[in-house]
């Protein structure tokens, strides 16, 4: 199983609103609903931010949300902020009943 | 609250197998009838699946590490296992183990520190 794409790197101002997205499949992105998002600090564990396509864990903030269309999930960070300058992985659930990761994002607040 | 710990040794000799131990505190694997799960990250590289072990005892692996991996666990107490046969430079990685989410086997809600494994001679 391929890894899922998404781009190196994206960057926007802070206040502003970028997204990041992440293409698989309809083997998975686009056969389930079970896309999530991961931010990772730099040495630290990823921590959840988004699961099931759109829903947000209890205490992240409302600026991340996320939305797919087809075989294409994507993240948008909303009012960017110099802390979410920091890596972005996208995972999904697959048809053989697997997961798979994205090759993960750099989000740069210039 | 729950915490997970990754715990081994940092270097293993390529074609032996590198064995980590994930301990649970505040929390047994059979608690709320969860999936437990291993993901590595090579340096400076993104993140990969290798397996997860459900409180029932069944295991679930990537394809491409099933012939070498092996997770196991004693389902009553509070740490699970990760085994990894005939290691190679490539297997240099942060090893993490974290917990399945609201019950589900590919979304991971809880993570350990993480533990860096170098396989060298």
């Amino acid at each position: 199983q391929s890894a899922l794409t998404q781009p190196a790197s994206v960057s926007g101002s802070p206040g502003q609103s970028i997204s990041i997205s992440c293409t698989g499949t309809s083997g998975d992105i686009g056969g389930f609903n079970y896309v999530s998002w991961y931010q990772q600090h730099p040495g630290k564990a990823p921590k959840l931010i988004i699961y099931d396509v759109s829903t947000r864990p209890s205490g992240v903030s409302d600026r991340f949300s996320g939305s797919k269309s087809g075989n294409t999930a994507s993240l948008t960070v909303s009012g960017l902020q110099a802390e979410d300058e920091t890596d972005y992985y996208c995972s999904s659930y697959t048809y053989s009943g697997t997961v798979i990761f994205g090759g993960g994002t750099r989000l740069t607040v210039l | 609250q729950l915490r997970l710990q990754e715990s081994g040794p940092g270097l293993v000799r390529p074609s032996e197998t590198l064995s980590l131990t994930c301990t649970l505190s505040g929390a047994s694997l059979s608690s709320g009838s969860s999936y437990w799960a291993w993901i590595r990250q090579p340096p400076g590289q993104g993140l990969e699946w290798i397996g997860s072990i459900y409180y029932s005892g069944n295991t679930y692996y990537n394809p491409s590490l099933e012939s070498r991996v092996t997770i196991s666990g004693d389902m009553s107490k509070s740490h699970f296992s990760l085994r990894l046969s005939s290691v190679t430079a490539a297997d240099t990685a942060v090893y993490f183990c974290a917990r399945g989410g609201f019950g589900y086997l590919f979304l991971f809600d809880i993570w350990g520190q993480g533990a860096i494994v170098t396989v060298s001679s």
